[in-house]
């Protein structure tokens, strides 16, 4: 199992570029989300899936988008990049399954926006 | 929402010390997870503990649901333990993790 992955490891976007975060799991979990994490702190909720088709918002949604159309694939799209989006993105994956919640954490993808 | 303390912020050590980091969390739970974040940025799940005691090698850590606080239990440490330990935990109401604010740990030869 390569578990969580995600791509691409940096990127370099200009302000109001827009790009795709990928991330992808091979554990057939239901549950996948997208954490951003700034100098100094924890990892704050930007938006989760509880299935394919099913997308919620967490703590810090604005300016990203989701969607989940497989079960192995939940990308983050940015749609006009600002420098406030500079960050380390990472996703996770987790099977709820008989009450265990355990999440997993891809690598990771540093974020600069200039 | 919930909240999630972690203390001490920071810590420094001599290698072949102990130490114990605490997470105090304000609501039930029903996940609690320690990572290791390391200095590469990589997030490392060190346990799975909504209850109860678990020990892998040098780590080990205790849940308290009922107080509602978790220890981690470092011993004999490595300068490759370096790094911020987070705990995260799970409320009941909710499907994901609420972080802490970490504990910057440093291990000096």
């Amino acid at each position: 199992n390569a578990g969580v992955t995600q791509t691409p490891k940096f990127q370099v976007l200009k302000t109001g570029q827009s790009m795709t975060l990928q991330c992808a799991q091979d554990m057939n979990h239901e549950y996948m989300s997208w954490y951003r994490q700034d100098p100094g702190m924890g990892l704050r909720l930007i938006h989760y899936s509880v299935g394919a088709g099913i997308t919620d918002q967490g703590e810090v949604p604005n300016g990203y988008n989701v969607s989940r159309s497989t079960t192995e694939d939940f990308p983050l799209r940015l749609l006009s990049a600002a420098p406030s989006q500079t960050s380390v993105y990472f996703c996770a994956s987790s099977s709820p399954g008989q009450g265990v919640y355990e999440q997993f954490f891809g690598p990771g993808t540093r974020l600069t926006v200039l | 929402g919930i909240q999630v303390e972690q203390s001490p912020p920071d810590l420094i050590l001599q290698e072949g010390a102990n130490s114990t980091l605490r997470c105090n969390f304000s609501d039930s739970v029903n996940n609690l997870q320690w990572f290791h974040q390391n200095p590469w940025g990589q997030l490392i799940n060190l346990f799975y503990i909504p209850s109860g005691t678990k020990q892998n090698g040098r780590l080990s850590a205790t849940t308290v649901a009922t107080e509602r606080y978790s220890l981690l239990y470092i011993s004999s440490s490595q300068t490759t333990d370096s790094g911020v330990y987070f705990c995260a935990v799970i409320p009941g109401s909710a499907r994901q993790l609420t972080f802490g604010s970490g504990t910057q740990l440093t291990v000096l030869p």
